[in-house]
């Protein structure tokens, strides 16, 4: 079974400041993809960054880092220059190439706030 | 490309009537998914589709609920006999197999209330 498990329910960063969101996995799958979104109160699901399994560079976009350390199973989320827009709910994902069909797993999630 | 769409944003019902939702993905997307989530929660997966075809559909999704993707464009989500228990976000994401990474767009979701 695939799983997910974000430990930090609430996280606090002073704008401008870098932060670090955590997320350790959990798959039986040999290829797979860690992916990060980010949800709003408005409520919809923004895409934000993707790593692949076998992918040897950890993923960036923009202020967006992936900390991807495979031997760990872990997937932490880093992003720059705190903005206050960036106050939200991080979610962790991952998808199963073989065992899991088509569908997403997400963590429990992490809520980020960013003080002026 | 214009994102995913969700109708309605909101919904609210009695307990017993039968909604039913619409999501259309993408242009070109050829998968489709359907997901619940409830307050405080990440999103589960109830369902997707490729093309036309449904190719998986959670336990989650009991016998009152089903979708549709007929043409293998837009989708429905139907809830007959809607239940309390029934109330939450219901996001539908699309995705592209071509792209390598065959990642998931939300969107806006839809709110369901159940009185």
């Amino acid at each position: 079974a695939q799983k997910i498990t974000q430990t930090q329910p609430g996280m606090f960063v002073q704008e401008k400041e870098a932060v670090t969101l955590d997320c350790t996995y959990d798959t039986s799958d040999p290829s797979y993809g860690l992916f990060w979104y980010k949800q709003p109160s408005s409520g919809e699901m923004i895409f934000l960054i993707y790593q692949g399994s076998y992918d040897q560079q950890n993923a960036t976009e923009g202020r967006y880092s992936l900390n991807f350390q495979k031997a760990r199973k872990s997937a932490n989320l880093v992003i720059s220059a705190s903005q206050l827009g960036d106050s939200a709910m991080y979610f962790c994902a991952i998808y199963g190439v073989y065992n899991q069909g088509g569908k997403l797993i997400f963590g429990q999630g992490t809520e980020l706030s960013v003080k002026p | 490309d214009t994102g995913v769409s969700q109708n309605p944003r909101h919904k609210i019902t009695k307990r017993g009537q039968n909604v039913t939702f619409r999501c259309d993905p993408i242009s070109e997307h050829n998968r489709l998914y359907w997901y619940r989530q409830t307050l405080g929660q990440g999103p589960e997966f109830l369902t997707y589709f490729q093309n036309e075809a449904q190719l998986e559909k959670s336990r989650l999704l009991s016998d009152r609920f089903s979708a549709e993707r007929p043409k293998g464009s837009f989708s429905t989500l139907e809830i007959q006999r809607t239940e309390q228990g029934d109330s939450a976000m219901y996001l539908c994401a699309s995705s592209r197999t071509s792209d390598g990474t065959d990642t998931q767009y939300f969107g806006p979701g839809t709110r369901l209330t159940v009185l």
